[in-house]
């Protein structure tokens, strides 16, 4: 089955860490790109940052809010994807999913959602 | 950063209805545009993608138009499974962005 399943997600103080873990099965993960979004309780989408492949030099582009605060990597021999989360802010909790575009391996037309994890930021 | 603006921000429509909603990008993406459906508990689903191409599995009540920095999503008869939040996006350039969300609510 082609699926992504998040892991990680939980109640963290702020300027805490946290990494999240994305688990991909079904498609040929080291093909592609990369994204994570998140979306803070009751608010809308945004983006948070992705990560090339390695054949595309597996960089990585984030958003201003977590620039310099989040690093998302991948380990394409256990077809998993990771966001570590460092200095959180209360700003930051949200439900974090992970998706590609799996009709084009480095587009952003997400076609393929994981089911997300919760991040809660409070003292 | 290019910002999306979505409106109506909510809508109460009835069954059949035929609903549409408007998304303007604040620079032209020429037809860099997606649409998704969100239930609540769920992540997004796509909808459309590149203004007007329907996503696989999607009803063809469902279409999108526009190109530039105008969009359109279109439900030509409003059925029961609808009813949900609607979120456009651009894909033409990072940061990705997302416009604020329409929820088409039950009348």
């Amino acid at each position: 089955e082609v699926q992504l399943v998040e892991s990680g997600g939980g109640l963290v103080k702020p300027g805490g860490s946290l990494r999240l873990s994305c688990a991909a099965s079904g498609f040929t993960f080291s093909n592609e790109w990369m994204n994570w979004v998140r979306q803070a309780p009751g608010k809308g989408l945004e983006w948070v940052g992705r990560i090339r492949s390695k054949t595309d030099g597996g960089t990585t582009e984030y958003a201003a809010p977590v620039k310099g605060r989040f690093t998302i990597s991948r380990d394409d021999s256990e077809n998993t994807l990771a966001l570590e989360m460092n200095s959180l802010k209360t700003e930051d909790t949200a439900v974090y999913y992970c998706l590609t575009d799996l009709k084009n391996g480095d587009g952003s037309d997400f076609d393929l959602w994981g089911r997300g994890t919760l991040v809660t930021v409070s003292s | 950063d290019i910002q999306m603006t979505q409106s109506p921000s909510s809508l109460s429509a009835s069954v059949g209805d035929r609903v549409t909603i408007t998304c303007r990008a604040s620079q032209s993406i020429n037809r860099n545009l997606n649409w998704y459906q969100q239930k609540p508990g769920k992540a997004p689903k796509l909808l459309i993608y590149t203004a007007s191409n329907l996503e696989s599995g999607v009803p063809s009540r469902i279409s999108g138009s526009g190109s530039g920095t105008d969009f359109t999503l279109t439900i030509s008869s409003l059925q029961p499974e609808d009813f949900a939040t609607y979120y456009c996006q651009q894909s033409y350039t990072t940061p990705l962005t997302f416009g604020g969300g329409t929820k088409v609510e039950i009348k």
